[in-house]
C-alpha cells in the first residue's frame, strides 16, 4: 500500500530556504505512469500547487513560484524534495506530497505544517 | 492562468438529503476537472476526475457532471462522514494546476 510521508524543518527563519522530503514506500517512484508532486495550503491561498517530477520525463513548475524553487528525486532512496529559497511569512502553509496520475493527484500524503519566523 | 470559482462558499444540507456543488471556471476547461474532500486534519482525497469518474473506492452516492466552463458535483443520501471541505481542480491547461477556494458542507 502506497504510503507518503513528508519530512523537515517545522520553522524557517525569513529568507532563508525551506527544504522538504517526501518519502515513499509501497509503490516504485520509477513507474512510468506516475509523476510526483508537491502542493501546499494555508488559509489565505487555499490549494496551490508547487510543482511536480518524472523520473525521467522531467520537472513543471507553478510559474508563480518557479523563480524560487526546486523539486529533485533519489531513486535511490524512493525520496523527492522540495527546496523554496527566499521564504516570506507568505510561505507559511502545511506542505503536501502527492502522486500524480493523469494529472490527478491520487494519493497525499498527511502534510506537514511549515511556518516561517524569525 | 485558469481560474476555477466554487459556489456556494458554504451549503447547509440535512442528513439523507441530496447537496449540489458548483464549480465554475474562467475559460473552458474540456472536462478536465477533478473534485476532492478534505476532512478536518486531513489531507485532500480525489473523488472525481475526467468531471464524471469515480475514483478507486469512492461511494456512488457521489456524481459529477459538467461541460465546457460549468462543473457540479452531486452528493445524494448525504452521511455524517460527507460534511467536509470540497475542492475542484483543473488540470486542462497546466502548469500549474488550479484549485477552487472551497465550498464547506455544513450539517443543518
Amino acid at each position: 500500500q502506497l504510503q507518503l510521508q513528508e519530512s523537515g524543518p517545522g520553522l524557517v527563519k525569513p529568507s532563508e530556504t525551506l527544504s522538504l522530503t517526501c518519502t515513499v514506500s509501497g509503490a516504485s517512484i520509477t513507474h512510468s505512469d506516475y509523476y510526483w508532486g508537491w502542493l501546499r495550503q494555508s488559509p489565505g491561498m487555499g490549494l496551490e500547487w508547487i510543482a511536480n517530477i518524472h523520473y525521467t520525463a522531467g520537472t513543471y513548475y507553478n510559474p508563480s513560484l518557479q523563480s524560487r524553487v526546486t523539486i529533485s528525486m533519489d531513486t535511490s532512496k524512493k525520496q523527492f524534495s522540495l527546496r523554496l529559497n527566499s521564504v516570506t511569512a507568505a510561505d507559511t502553509a502545511v506542505y503536501y506530497c502527492a502522486r500524480e496520475y493523469g494529472a490527478n493527484l491520487v494519493s497525499w500524503g498527511q502534510g506537514i505544517k511549515v511556518i516561517v519566523s524569525t | 492562468e485558469i481560474v476555477l470559482t466554487q459556489s456556494p462558499a458554504i451549503l447547509s444540507v440535512s442528513p439523507g438529503e441530496t447537496a449540489t456543488l458548483s464549480c465554475r471556471a474562467s475559460q473552458i476547461i474540456a472536462s478536465n476537472l477533478a473534485w476532492y474532500q478534505q476532512r478536518p486534519g486531513q489531507a485532500p482525497r480525489l473523488l472525481i476526475y475526467g468531471a464524471s469518474t469515480r475514483a478507486t473506492g469512492i461511494p456512488d452516492r457521489f456524481s459529477g457532471s459538467g461541460s465546457g466552463t460549468d462543473y457540479t458535483l452531486t452528493i445524494s443520501s448525504l452521511q455524517s462522514e460527507d460534511f467536509a471541505l470540497y475542492y475542484c481542480q483543473q488540470y486542462s491547461i497546466w502548469p500549474p494546476y488550479t484549485f477552487g477556494q472551497g465550498t464547506k458542507l455544513d450539517m443543518k
